[in-house]
């Protein structure tokens, strides 16, 4: 089975903090995406990476960015962390011949 | 761009009840089509996907057909159950790029 572990599955930060939220999956995936997602809104895209340091800013990149050193890890940073970045965050890969994606169990941030 | 919409919820259905969730997607190119859950507390799953017209997708009791005259690809299944409350998400997808999705749609059976 493919496994998509995400680091935290809560999180509470203060504002103005880095946060990291770390992301891992083990089936050698050449895709890896995160998302943030809201009630009304869905998911949105904020930033995606198709190989090692690649990334791709997404739908709404703004006030976050990636790292992605090693295939399996794809980190999302919140370089000052900001109340109205609270929400649930997931993250999933997809192998480079596919098009399924397979997501983790999200974090859910609240930052106060 | 790329878009999907799909009806907005919540839905709330009475066990054994029949279901749509209906979802149209822009006919840019030649999308592969998805139908993905996400259970209370956890992540998203695929459910079901079609990759060309016509095609019908199907998993533990729920289909969708790739409608290509329509642009449609609506979740259906005859007898729901308690356990299928969930958030659904229609999504797409073509080229190099990343799935498209829908906002979702809450599902809610009661017994």
């Amino acid at each position: 089975d493919v496994k998509v572990t995400q680091s935290s599955r809560y999180l509470v930060k203060r504002t103005g903090e880095k946060v990291f939220l770390e992301c891992v999956q083990d089936m050698d995936h050449e895709n890896m995406f995160w998302y943030r997602q809201d009630p009304g809104l869905g998911l949105r895209l904020i930033y995606f990476s198709y190989d090692v340091k690649m990334k791709e800013k997404g739908d709404i990149p703004e006030g976050y960015s990636v790292s992605r050193e090693k295939k399996e890890r794809f980190s999302l940073i919140l370089e000052s962390a900001s109340t109205n970045q609270t929400s649930m965050y997931l993250c999933a890969s997809r192998p480079g011949h596919t098009y399924e994606q397979y997501f983790g169990p999200g974090t859910r941030l609240t930052v106060t | 761009g790329d878009s999907v919409t799909q009806m907005e919820g919540p839905v709330t259905l009475s066990e054994e009840a029949f279901l749509t969730i209906n979802c149209t997607y822009t006919a840019t190119g030649y999308p592969s089509l998805f139908w993905y859950v996400q259970y209370p507390g956890e992540g998203l799953q695929l459910l079901l996907k079609a990759t060309k017209a016509d095609d019908k997708g199907s998993n533990k009791g729920f289909e969708a057909t790739y409608r290509k005259e329509t642009t449609s690809f609506h979740l259906e299944k005859g007898s729901v159950q308690v356990s299928d409350s969930a958030v659904y998400f229609c999504a797409r997808h073509s080229g190099n790029t990343p799935l498209v999705f829908g906002k979702g749609t809450r599902l809610s059976v009661i017994a």
